[in-house]
């Protein structure tokens, strides 16, 4: 079983639409939790950390339930450039693990 | 821009051969780290430095691949007698200790022929 795992997509949506994705992790012990973004062929950016208490960025929330190990990031009104893949990421310790990544295409 | 580089952008190898990648990290961060990605899936911690100290290694890091940070400054990966398997972008980040954000360089795409 993969430490992070996210369904790999794509989600098609059309410009406008709410969107959710979400994760789930093995490791209790992680401490920090993020979600990247990656354009294609480029390197990852961090797009949001995620707190136990949810927190929200613009038209981006995102959530954490540490009893079930999950995690989610929910856009909304949905932009093209927003088309990406979102990496969802924990960090146990030092180092991150990543997910495979969801595929997120918006469509005119 | 992050601020982290990397050379070269492209490695295009023929099995067999020896690679080195060069990382230079944003200059006031002390911690350095590399990853590895490959198509479909998402960055795989290889090990990672605190000032010239190596402080984790991945079992993913066969005893082909060496890294160093010889002045707690910019990094190198090599990787001798590569294999098509070691074909990937490689990805590295730096951070600040205590600080949870790493930041990732653009990667150096390997194909090993």
């Amino acid at each position: 079983r993969k430490e992070v795992e996210q369904d790999p997509g794509p989600f098609n949506v059309p410009e406008g639409a709410t969107v959710a994705f979400n994760c789930t992790y093995s490791n209790s012990a992680s401490q920090s939790f993020f979600w990247y973004r990656q354009d294609c062929r480029k390197e990852p950016k961090l797009l949001m950390s995620v707190y136990s208490s949810g927190n929200e960025d613009g038209r981006f929330t995102a959530q954490l339930n540490r009893a079930s190990q999950y995690i989610s990031l929910l856009i909304r009104d949905s932009k093209l450039s927003d088309s990406a893949t979102y990496l969802c990421v924990v960090r146990p310790t030092d180092k991150l693990i990543f997910g495979t990544g969801t595929r997120l295409q918006v469509f005119p | 821009d992050t601020g982290v580089s990397q050379d070269p952008r492209h490695k295009i190898t023929k099995r067999g051969q020896n690679v080195t990648f060069r990382c230079d990290p944003i200059s006031e961060h002390n911690r350095l780290y590399w990853y590895r990605q490959t198509l479909g899936q998402g960055p795989e911690f290889l090990t990672y430095f605190q000032n010239e100290a190596q402080l984790e290694k991945s079992r993913l890091l066969s005893d082909r691949f060496s890294a160093e940070r010889p002045k707690g400054s910019f990094s190198t990966l090599e990787i001798q007698r590569t294999e098509q398997g070691d074909s990937a972008m490689y990805l590295c980040a730096s951070s600040l200790s205590g600080h949870n954000e790493q930041f990732f360089g653009p990667g150096t795409r390997l194909t090993v022929l």
